[in-house]
């Protein structure tokens, strides 16, 4: 089945510091979707790409879907500590609405 | 959230006693997903249900086995538990997404550890 590598594995930043974490693929994907999970917590959805070169955002955070359907990123504008936790990518696979979660990308916000 | 609870939310027990994890959802929703959460494995799938008394395989099935008797009850059983079966379980629910691919919604999760 597809496969999605997440990059990177941890970061570590400064508050008020910019943050992008990379989903990539071999292969054509047809939607990517993105969690974030607080430590200790559960995974939440944020939000969901189909098109091509689709950019989305929610305040300080910015999603793009490659041209090539091939990627994806999560950028993270002037960080907080409210921002801390790990951000997984996920594939819908359509069988049984099944998804594909990438590692996880764990980001770390101090003062 | 989406009315999903999972129990117990923690539990310690010994190799190769059986233990049995419940999620229950409130809302009706036809897929259900267990989840277990390993560090640098992200979110693997164990088995999942698409109704009533209707299961399948995930990735890591073995030494799993589920069952669904009512729409609103997902049980993960661990028949022998081994101490590679110490992790955080998930359980989720797959929403529609309006006109998108499904969405899934997580419980709060359960973790087990096997001494």
């Amino acid at each position: 089945g597809q496969q999605v590598m997440q990059i990177p594995q941890y970061q570590h930043v400064q508050e008020g510091e910019d943050f992008t974490t990379y989903c990539n693929s071999s292969t054509t994907l047809s939607n990517i979707q993105w969690y974030k999970q607080r430590p200790g917590g559960h995974p939440v959805f944020l939000i969901q790409l189909v098109k091509s070169g689709e950019v989305k955002k929610q305040k300080r955070l910015t999603f793009q879907f490659g041209e090539a359907k091939k990627n994806s990123s999560l950028h993270i504008t002037a960080t907080q500590t409210t921002d801390v936790g790990t951000y997984f990518c996920a594939l819908y696979t359509g069988t049984a609405s099944k998804l594909t979660f990438g590692t996880g990308t764990r980001l770390q916000v101090t003062l | 959230d989406a009315g999903i609870t999972q129990s117990p939310r923690h539990k310690v027990t010994e190799t190769g006693t059986p233990v049995t994890l419940r999620c229950h959802q409130t809302e009706n929703h036809r897929y259900m997903y267990w989840y277990r959460q390993d560090p640098g494995h992200g979110l693997r799938l164990i088995h999942y249900s698409y109704g009533v008394k209707d299961t399948d395989k995930g990735e890591v099935s073995d030494g799993y086995s589920v069952s669904r008797s009512k729409t609103e009850d997902f049980l993960l059983t661990l028949e022998s538990a081994t101490s590679s079966q110490t992790s955080v379980y998930f359980c989720a629910i797959s929403r529609p997404s309006g006109g998108a691919p499904d969405t899934q919604y997580f419980g709060p999760g359960t973790r087990l550890t096997v001494l």
